[in-house]
């Protein structure tokens, strides 16, 4: 299976700032690559597939980069809503597998 | 309005076996592919199962292959998940989700239920 390992587990900042998240893929997973966001309590939502494609009513300020094994996510200017744990997860290959999160908190 | 409401789930003593539901609504069920993802209390997120949209391809995390059985009824619009010989470490929160699509295709899960929870104990 396909191992996603995502940096760095936590990362503070500070609201309107910028935040850049990292995933790496043990192999290529080609452009078959999402971004979900969980706040807590609440399900996943999707935010990005395709590596830079946004999902529905996903605001502009999320932004999806990469292919292969290198991926990122940036998002522009961290509102209140932001502050919350991202998953990676490809799904070139089944079994579909997950990143371990990246927590972005308040600093 | 896509609606995933997720059942069956509860406190099960080890060894024995649970199966978990999932009530599809608001969308062509027999049109796409479902997942199931368990998240263990306080850690991330994992994938479980997998179904495409007329069975014909099925795959599990190699967590719970043999173990574990996931099936659909397109004319139930519902989703299953047979959970046998279950161990602590299936202690989870369960989530039904919707593949993104397209129609007849699998990509990645879009729509997610709220979860049932599965506590494994003696």
């Amino acid at each position: 299976e396909i191992v996603m390992t995502q940096s760095p587990a936590t990362l503070s900042v500070s609201p309107g700032e910028r935040a850049t998240l990292s995933c790496r893929a043990s192999q290529s997973v080609s452009s078959n690559l999402a971004w979900y966001q969980q706040r807590p309590g609440q399900a996943p939502r999707l935010l990005i597939y395709g590596a830079s494609s946004r999902a529905t009513d996903i605001p502009a300020r999320f932004r999806g980069s990469g292919s292969g094994t290198e991926f990122t996510l940036t998002i522009s200017s961290l509102e209140s809503e932001g502050f919350a744990v991202y998953y990676c997860q490809q799904y070139n290959n089944w079994p579909l597998t997950f990143g371990g999160g990246t927590k972005v908190e308040i600093k | 309005e896509v609606h995933l409401v997720e059942s069956g789930g509860g406190l099960v003593q080890p060894g024995r076996s649970l199966r978990l539901s999932c009530a599809a609504s608001g969308f062509t069920f027999d049109d796409y592919a479902m997942h199931w993802v368990r998240q263990a209390p306080g850690k991330g997120l994992e994938w479980v199962s997998g179904i495409s949209w007329n069975s014909g391809r099925i795959d599990y995390a190699d967590s719970v292959k043999g173990r574990f059985t996931i099936s659909r009824d397109n004319a139930k619009n519902s989703l299953y998940l047979q959970m046998n010989s279950l161990r602590g470490e299936d202690t989870a929160l369960y989530y039904c989700a919707r593949d993104l699509g397209p129609a007849r295709g699998e990509s990645c899960p879009e729509y997610w239920g709220q979860g049932t929870l599965v506590t494994v104990s003696s």
